[in-house]
């Protein structure tokens, strides 16, 4: 399978705890993106990376996200002691270099359903 | 502030029949849009693109609409087929920055019916 992969599909964890998620971008791909999808809304930006560089960081991602992409391959992303809004799906997404359907034309992994009891 | 904004939560018609998704947004920034296709416990699934320098663009049974002066987009799909069924988000980006991050809508549950 050649897809964004991501690791592990559902997580609950009590407020408080430290989580971290892992997504595997496809090979070919530089850009490696962040969203977070909370139940009725649309996917939100969180952080896009151009290779192993982390490029722009939405407000959204408080000083508890961080997120990393070593050697420009796969990303993880921590949040440190979670709280209930933190609930939410988060998305992972690659694309390749260039304009137009190419790059926008993200391709998403199943997502990290977390939930904060 | 919502700058993209699906306001049709919900969606059923028959197959065979035309489906229609519509799309606001309100920045004049965004130049280029997207439709996303979204299955449960999936991740959303790239449907169609269309550039803000044309007015419409065809895929098969998919074609989006694009009218610049009212800031507002549709999604077309004919025949509609069950299969179909899913949460069609809207998304948006200003190609102005090197970034590509898109802004979507809440999304639409379209329900064809046999």
């Amino acid at each position: 399978d050649t897809g964004v992969s991501q690791d592990p599909r559902h997580k609950i964890t009590k407020r408080g705890q430290n989580v971290t998620f892992r997504c595997d971008p496809i090979s070919e791909h530089n850009r490696l993106y962040w969203y977070r999808q909370t139940l009725g809304q649309g996917p939100e930006f969180l952080t896009y990376f151009q290779n192993e560089a982390q490029l722009e960081k939405s407000r959204l991602l408080s000083d508890r996200f961080s997120a990393e992409r070593p050697k420009g391959s796969f990303s993880t992303l921590e949040i440190q002691r979670t709280e209930q809004g933190d609930s939410a799906m988060y998305l992972c997404a690659s694309s390749v270099p260039g304009q137009g359907r190419g790059a926008y034309g993200y391709t998403f992994g199943s997502g990290t359903r977390l939930t904060v009891v | 502030d919502q700058q993209v904004k699906q306001n049709s939560p919900s969606l059923s018609v028959q197959e065979g029949r035309i489906s229609i998704l519509n799309c606001d947004y309100t920045n004049s920034m965004f130049d280029y849009f997207l439709w996303y296709k979204k299955y449960p416990a999936e991740g959303p699934t790239f449907l169609i693109s269309i550039s803000s320098i044309k007015d419409k663009n065809e895929d098969g049974r998919f074609t989006v609409f694009l009218n610049k002066s009212a800031k507002h987009l549709s999604l077309h799909i004919v025949p509609s087929q069950p299969g179909d069924s899913a949460v069609y988000f809207c998304a948006a980006s200003d190609s102005g920055g090197s970034n590509y991050k898109l802004t979507f809508g809440k999304g639409t549950l379209l329900t064809v019916n046999p």
